[in-house]
């Protein structure tokens, strides 16, 4: 099944604890982003990748780190989580033909405390 | 840079009424893509519908539509026979043309259906 896969689904975390959430995606897309969702400002994204070892700032990318050493894996890294990113985060991937729908991950709720 | 406004909050329907949910957009590509997705209450981001800029006609898929005025930039989602499980947030998108970069969302509306 195709399919994009965030790990962990839920987090509760304390300030200043490096922590990673995982996402992996099995369609061999090559483009992957994190977005984070915030009640009443939509989804902002924070990072994205357009391939291995490319990836680029988003609109908030501040306090967040991203690698792509593989094209299926894309984790969202918090070297030192604070409470202003307590959020709802998403991976998604797509492919790089034209105008191909966002294929997301089930989503990530993160509480930091 | 590409932009997408939805200026409904909330909005309520009757149950087997058709709404309309608005979007415009903004954007200095001549080539670019419109998308709708749904977020029921259990958070999932659900892909609904897409209209490509050189589209001529609107796109419909099952009860959705995209009511499509490129000379307005306007992208309405236009759901009909509302039911119950269309209870939701909905999220309007663009993407460019090119396809290289993420897309970009709009702040949502949350549709409620009345029974």
């Amino acid at each position: 099944e195709a399919q994009v896969t965030q790990n962990p689904r839920y987090l509760i975390t304390v300030t200043g604890k490096k922590l990673t959430v995982t996402c992996s995606q099995n369609m061999n897309h090559e483009y992957m982003s994190w977005y984070r969702q915030d009640p009443g400002l939509g989804l902002r994204q924070i990072y994205y990748s357009m391939n291995v070892e490319v990836t680029d700032k988003g609109d908030v990318p501040e306090g967040y780190k991203v690698s792509r050493k593989e094209k299926r894996n894309f984790p969202l890294i918090l070297e030192s989580p604070s409470p202003n990113q307590t959020s709802l985060y998403f991976c998604a991937s797509r492919p790089a033909s034209m105008n191909t729908e966002a294929f997301f991950g089930q989503g990530t709720r993160l509480t930091v405390v | 840079a590409q932009k997408i406004t939805q200026t409904q909050p909330g909005m309520f329907v009757q149950e087997k009424e058709a709404v309309t949910l608005d979007c415009t957009y903004d954007t200095s590509d001549q080539s670019y893509g419109l998308f709708w997705y749904k977020q029921p209450s259990s958070g999932e981001m659900i892909f609904l519908i897409y209209q490509g800029s050189y589209d001529e006609q609107n796109a419909t898929e099952g009860r959705y539509s995209l009511n499509f005025q490129k000379a307005r930039k306007s992208a309405n989602l236009v759901i009909s026979a509302s039911q119950l499980g269309d209870s939701a947030m909905y999220f309007c998108a663009m993407g460019p043309g090119g396809g290289n970069t993420p897309l970009v969302f709009g702040k949502g509306t949350r549709l409620s259906v009345i029974a």
